[in-house]
């Protein structure tokens, strides 16, 4: 079955930077986009951007440009996000989520999300 | 990038009752609009995508209309697993954004 399993929780500094991976297992990776969408208090749900796991180019939403970084291994079938100068606004939870690169569904599947805390 | 509004914000109902959800879009996505259930602790839940195609193993008291700016989630027949926060989100163009999320509680 479809599985997105996530690394687990985080408490980080302001300023220090977070990296969250998501293995996936039971369907083709190379069938399907990669985004990583996260979950705030103060700002809902936020679309963090996409990597296409054929070549790993990646489409980053403006608001994290130049913090975000997102990377695959398809040898591990496993995804990475990495979000750097953590401030306290950027506790929250983190999903990664797949996409069909040919069908009409967005999320359909998720992982488990992981909780970010950023706190002095 | 295109704002996503839900109304209402909350909601109080009962078992049985029907209920409507509205979203809106700041600019037209056609029909690429999609509803998520979503609990406590949990990663949001595809219900419906493309405005109104319901997605594999949704019961079929949930329902989604609409087009171009205005949408619709509506639920026949609650029941009591139903109580949860629902959300629309723009599969138009990135950045995809989400509504504020609307809270459906029992009366």
């Amino acid at each position: 079955q479809v599985r997105l399993v996530q690394s687990g929780a985080e408490v980080k500094k302001p300023g220090a930077s977070v990296k969250v991976s998501c293995k996936t297992s039971g369907f083709t990776f190379t069938d399907f986009y990669m985004h990583w969408v996260r979950q705030t208090p103060g700002e809902g749900l936020q679309w963090m951007g996409i990597i296409n796991p054929n070549g790993g180019s990646t489409t980053y939403a403006q608001k994290f440009q130049g913090r975000v970084t997102m990377t695959r291994d398809p040898s591990t079938r496993t995804v990475y996000m990495e979000l750097s100068s953590l401030r306290p606004e950027d506790t929250g939870v983190y999903f990664c989520a797949r996409v069909s690169i040919v069908g009409e569904e967005p999320f359909d599947f998720w992982g488990q999300g992981t909780l970010v805390t950023v706190s002095s | 990038e295109i704002q996503m509004t839900q109304s209402p914000s909350s909601l109080s109902a009962s078992v049985g009752d029907r209920v409507t959800i509205s979203c809106r879009a700041s600019e037209s996505v056609s029909t690429w609009l999609a509803w998520y259930q979503q609990k406590p602790g949990k990663a949001p839940n595809l219900l419906i995508y493309v405005a109104s195609t319901l997605q594999s193993g949704v019961p079929s008291r949930f329902s989604g209309g609409g087009s171009g700016t205005s949408f619709t989630l509506t639920i026949s027949d609650l029941q009591p697993e139903d109580f949860a926060t629902y959300y629309c989100q723009q599969a138009q163009t990135f950045p995809y954004t989400f509504g504020q999320g609307t809270k459906l509680e029992v009366k």
